[in-house]
């Protein structure tokens, strides 16, 4: 089975605190992304990756980076975290020979920002 | 412009009874598939269902039956026989096959569906 992970499940920080999320997957997927997910709002793509070191912004980039360092691991980044930041993240990847277009999710982090 | 447009924010249905969540869709593109997940309370989401948009037939996957039509730009998940289990929101998605955007997908605003006993 494919396992995502997130390192949190919850986490309160601070406004203004440099703020790492990080996702790895087991399946050897090449695909990564990282959607936030508000009430009413659905679930927002924020970056996603197709390759190590590879990131393309999604709808809403602004005021987060990512990195992928090794195909596995998949990290977000809220420089300063802002309370508008507070939100459930949601780390996916896909990549399965012949199920491509299956994106697989992690269990969610939900971040509390005050 | 919305691309994926989920209308129902909540809907109630009797258990073992069949019930119809809908999903209308925007796009230009030719090739594109469209999805539903479910997210029950724990947060985690389930992929329940994928139709691509050069498929000839309703996917389906037990339970689960997307109507679609393409002419409508409509792909309704259908649950037969709900379920306690079957509590949960769920997300119609659309993937386009635009530029390098590869797989990405659009999200709707999602359904939450209450199954009475």
């Amino acid at each position: 089975d494919v396992k995502v992970t997130q390192s949190s499940r919850y986490l309160v920080k601070r406004t203004g605190e440099k703020v790492f999320l990080e996702c790895v997957q087991d399946m050897d997927h090449e695909n990564m992304f990282w959607y936030r997910q508000d009430p009413g709002l659905g679930l927002r793509l924020i970056y996603f990756s197709y390759d190590v070191k590879m990131k393309e912004k999604g709808d809403i980039p602004e005021g987060y980076s990512v990195s992928r360092e090794k195909k596995e691991r998949f990290s977000l980044i809220l420089e300063s975290a802002s309370t508008n930041q507070t939100s459930m993240y949601l780390c996916a990847s896909s990549g399965r020979p012949g199920q491509e277009y299956e994106q697989y999710f992690g269990p969610g982090t939900r971040l509390t920002v005050t | 412009a919305q691309k994926i447009t989920q209308t129902q924010p909540g809907m109630f249905v009797q258990e073992k009874e069949a019930v119809t969540l809908d999903c209308t869709y925007d796009t230009s593109d030719p090739s594109y598939g469209l999805f539903w997940y479910k997210q029950p309370s724990s947060g985690e989401m389930i992929f329940l269902i994928y139709q691509g948009s050069y498929d000839q037939q309703n996917a389906t996957e037990g339970r689960y039956s997307l109507n679609f039509q393409k002419a409508r730009k409509s792909a309704n998940l259908v649950i037969s026989a709900s379920q306690l289990g079957d509590s949960a929101m769920y997300f119609c998605a659309m993937r386009e096959r635009e530029k390098s955007s590869g797989d990405k997908l659009t999200f709707g605003t999602g359904t939450r569906l209450a199954v009475r006993p």
